[in-house]
């Protein structure tokens, strides 16, 4: 089982750009979260996706939007890139209604906006 | 709004002795907590939880203490060894906003 897998691992773009990353959740899980982990800071909720639709949403502009796929791998798009979101992307794979103790993290992708 | 508080950013402890990692909270709707530990370039794993009906739940060497009143949580880690170096968090879940909040993370290094 190969766990939940991120890709890209490091990626370094300059503002106004556009950026796409992905995820594959663990075998068997059908939810994926996205969070925003800013240096110093706990990872913060960005989006859930389940059956291809988002379920539920933090506070994040809608430059920040995402989709999954009938695989259940996600990605997660970021437009007009700003300097502030620069941080370590993580993707988090569940089972649909199960409790936070089933969430299980990829290794993330750290972005640099320059 | 950072509704889940971290206030200490490291904690240092002689392998053997006990850790104690706090975490503080704002929402009263939160109703279930959980802790994860995070290695450098790893994504967090899951730890140990507590449901809000319990004030206290253990696993192995981990225990997690849970003071509704206070809103206030801890993890005690006993005895401390020196593979329990990470960063630790503690989340809060809470059925109406649907969503985990994380706290800031505390750095705990166990020396040997």
């Amino acid at each position: 089982d190969a766990g939940v897998t991120q890709s890209p691992t490091h990626l370094i773009k300059t503002r106004g750009q556009q950026v796409t990353l992905r995820c594959s959740p663990k075998s068997g899980h059908d939810t994926v979260s996205w969070y925003q982990q800013a240096l110093g800071q706990g990872p913060q909720f960005i989006f859930q996706y389940y059956e291809e639709e988002e379920r539920q949403r933090g506070n994040f502009p809608d430059r920040f939007s995402g989709h999954q796929f009938p695989n259940y791998s996600s990605e997660l798009n970021v437009n007009a890139l700003l300097l502030g979101d620069s941080a370590l992307y993580l993707c988090a794979s569940s089972y649909w209604g199960l409790a936070g103790d089933e969430q299980f993290f990829g290794p993330g992708t750290r972005l640099t906006v320059l | 709004d950072q509704q889940v508080k971290q206030n200490s950013p490291s904690l240092s402890v002689q392998e053997g002795r006990i850790s104690i990692l706090n975490c503080d909270y704002t929402n009263s709707m939160f109703d279930y907590f959980l802790w994860y530990k995070k290695y450098p370039a790893e994504g967090p794993t899951f730890l140990i939880s507590i449901s809000s009906i319990k004030d206290k739940n253990e696993d192995g060497r981990f225990t997690v203490f849970l003071n509704k009143s206070a809103k206030h949580l801890s993890l005690h880690i006993v005895p401390s060894q020196p593979g329990d170096s990470a960063v630790y968090f503690c989340a809060a879940f809470g059925t109406t906003g649907n969503q985990f909040y994380f706290g800031t993370g505390t750095s705990l290094t166990v020396i040997p």
